[in-house]
């Protein structure tokens, strides 16, 4: 696609409810990075995939998060039992490749989590 | 540790120029990307700094000073639309994500007539 796709664009759960956020990277795009952002906050890394392998997910929170690519396109970040710290604002990145390229990452809008 | 500081808010004149000031800390260095982000959208690439030096790219330039572990962003002839928060970021050589970017928490700048 032309740019970075997320759904959906606003969820509300309720504490202890599942969610799942879906991220339709840039075609061709090898690198996928999930980030939060809390309100009034920069993005904090959560994971990171190269294809379909999840090469880092250090950043994740508690084992109640949960990432997939299965074919290293489009990627879904689960969430299990919500809390209400787990509201924010959910962005997916991609990234392309190439010597030319500076490796800036590409933003999709977000998904705008708010466990009631 | 990690650690990007950057002035949380700043406020400006259309028309003005405006400097935000961005330093950090960080086990490694491979490059400091600052990102444009207007509220309730995604953050957009401005510049790209892995050299010293000023990188100039219409209204917008950058500055990178790796001794010092500093950076600014300056924007000339500020206009309405350029009120948005400013996020700088490193890309960390070292981490496990082969070029994660850390994020600092942003500078909200407001563009007053």
């Amino acid at each position: 696609g032309a740019g970075v796709s997320q759904s959906p664009r606003y969820k509300v759960a309720k504490r202890g409810q599942d969610v799942a956020l879906r991220c339709d990277p840039i075609s061709g795009h090898v690198s996928l990075f999930w980030y939060q952002q809390a309100l009034g906050q920069g993005p904090e890394f959560l994971t990171y995939f190269q294809n379909e392998a999840q090469l880092d997910k250090s950043g994740l929170p508690s084992d109640r998060f949960f990432a997939e690519r299965p074919e290293g396109s489009v990627s879904t970040l689960k969430i299990q039992r919500t809390q209400q710290e787990d509201s924010a604002v959910y962005l997916c990145a991609s990234r392309g490749h190439g010597r030319l390229n500076t490796g800036e990452l590409f933003f999709g809008e977000g998904s705008r989590l708010t466990v009631l | 540790g990690q650690n990007i500081d950057q002035p949380t808010e700043m406020t400006a004149t259309e028309g003005a120029i405006v400097q935000i000031n961005c330093t950090y800390q960080t086990s490694g260095f491979n490059g400091l990307f600052w990102y444009q982000q207007h509220a309730g959208e995604a953050p957009t690439f401005l510049s790209y700094n892995v050299l010293d030096g000023l990188e100039e790219k219409g209204r917008f330039s950058s500055f990178l000073s790796r001794s010092k572990g500093y950076s600014y962003l300056l924007l000339k002839e500020l206009q309405m639309k350029d009120s948005a928060s400013y996020l700088c970021a490193v890309r960390d050589r070292y981490g496990g994500s082969q070029g994660n970017l850390i994020f600092g928490k942003g500078t909200k700048l407001s563009v007053k007539p």
